[in-house]
C-alpha cells in the first residue's frame, strides 16, 4: 500500500531549529516532496529529493534515506511566518504518476 | 494574475443542487488535478488529466464529474452531494506528471470551500 506518516503538530520558538519527519510505506518510490500551506492559502512547493541525502534551500533543508523509507524537512532560524502546515508527498511507483500526500504537520512558532 | 485560479472560493449547496467548480491555469502546464482536502486528513487525489485526457480516477463517486475541455481549464461538476462531501477542493497543475522540481512540481490554486447542507 501507499501511506506517508508525519506528526500532526509541532511547536517551536522563534530562532530555533525544527525537524519534521516523514516515513513512508510503499513498494516503489521515485522521490519525496515537501509543501507548505498557510491557513486559507494554497499549498506551495518547498523541495524535492529524488536521491538520498540533504537538499538545502535557504533556511529550509530536506533529507531522504531510501533504505530507511524516511525523510525530513529541517527549518532553521524559525520565523513567525513559518507557522503553517507542512506536507510530505511521495511520487510512488504504482503506475499512477501523481503525488500521494501525508496528513500534514501543523507547525506553531511562538515568540 | 495568479498561476492557478479557482472559482468560486466558497460554495454552499443543498443535497439536490447541481453546481460546478472551475479551475484555470496560466502556466502552460500539461497536467491538471483535483484534490480533496478535509480536516485532519491527507490531501486526497481525485482526478488527473494529462493533455486533456483523464489518466486517473481515484475511485471517486459518480456524483463528482470532471471535465477538461483544454489543458488550461478544468471543471468539477457536482450533483446530489452528501454532507460528508463538504471540504476544500484544490485544483493543481504541473508541467509533467512526476513529483519533482522542474517537471512535476504542483502549483495549487487557493481552493473552493464547499459546504453541503
Amino acid at each position: 500500500g501507499q501511506s506517508l506518516e508525519q506528526p500532526s503538530e509541532v511547536t517551536a520558538v522563534e530562532g530555533a531549529i525544527v525537524q519534521i519527519n516523514c516515513t513512508y510505506q510503499t513498494s516503489g518510490f521515485y522521490g519525496l516532496s515537501w509543501y507548505q500551506q498557510h491557513d486559507g492559502g494554497a499549498p506551495t512547493f518547498l523541495s524535492y529529493n529524488a536521491l538520498d541525502g540533504l537538499e538545502e534551500t535557504g533556511r529550509f533543508s530536506s533529507f531522504l534515506s531510501r533504505s530507511d523509507s524516511y525523510g525530513y524537512l529541517l527549518l532553521q532560524e524559525l520565523q513567525m511566518k513559518d507557522s503553517a502546515s507542512y506536507f510530505c508527498a511521495g511520487d510512488m511507483d504504482t503506475g499512477r504518476r501523481a503525488l500521494t500526500f501525508g496528513s500534514g504537520t501543523r507547525l506553531q512558532v511562538q515568540p | 494574475e495568479t498561476g492557478v485560479t479557482q472559482t468560486p472560493r466558497h460554495l454552499v449547496m443543498g443535497m439536490t443542487n447541481k453546481k460546478s467548480l472551475k479551475c484555470e491555469q496560466h502556466l502552460g502546464h500539461n497536467a491538471m488535478y483535483w484534490y480533496k482536502q478535509s480536516a485532519k486528513k491527507p490531501l486526497e487525489l481525485m482526478f488527473v488529466y494529462n493533455f486533456k485526457e483523464q489518466t486517473e480516477n481515484n475511485s471517486v463517486p459518480s456524483r463528482f464529474s470532471p471535465e477538461c475541455p483544454n489543458s488550461s481549464h478544468l471543471f468539477l461538476h457536482l450533483h446530489t452531494l452528501q454532507p460528508e462531501d463538504s471540504a476544500l477542493y484544490l485544483c493543481a497543475s504541473s508541467q509533467g506528471l512526476a513529483g519533482g522540481r522542474d517537471t512535476g512540481e504542483l502549483f495549487f490554486g487557493e481552493g473552493s470551500r464547499l459546504t453541503v447542507l
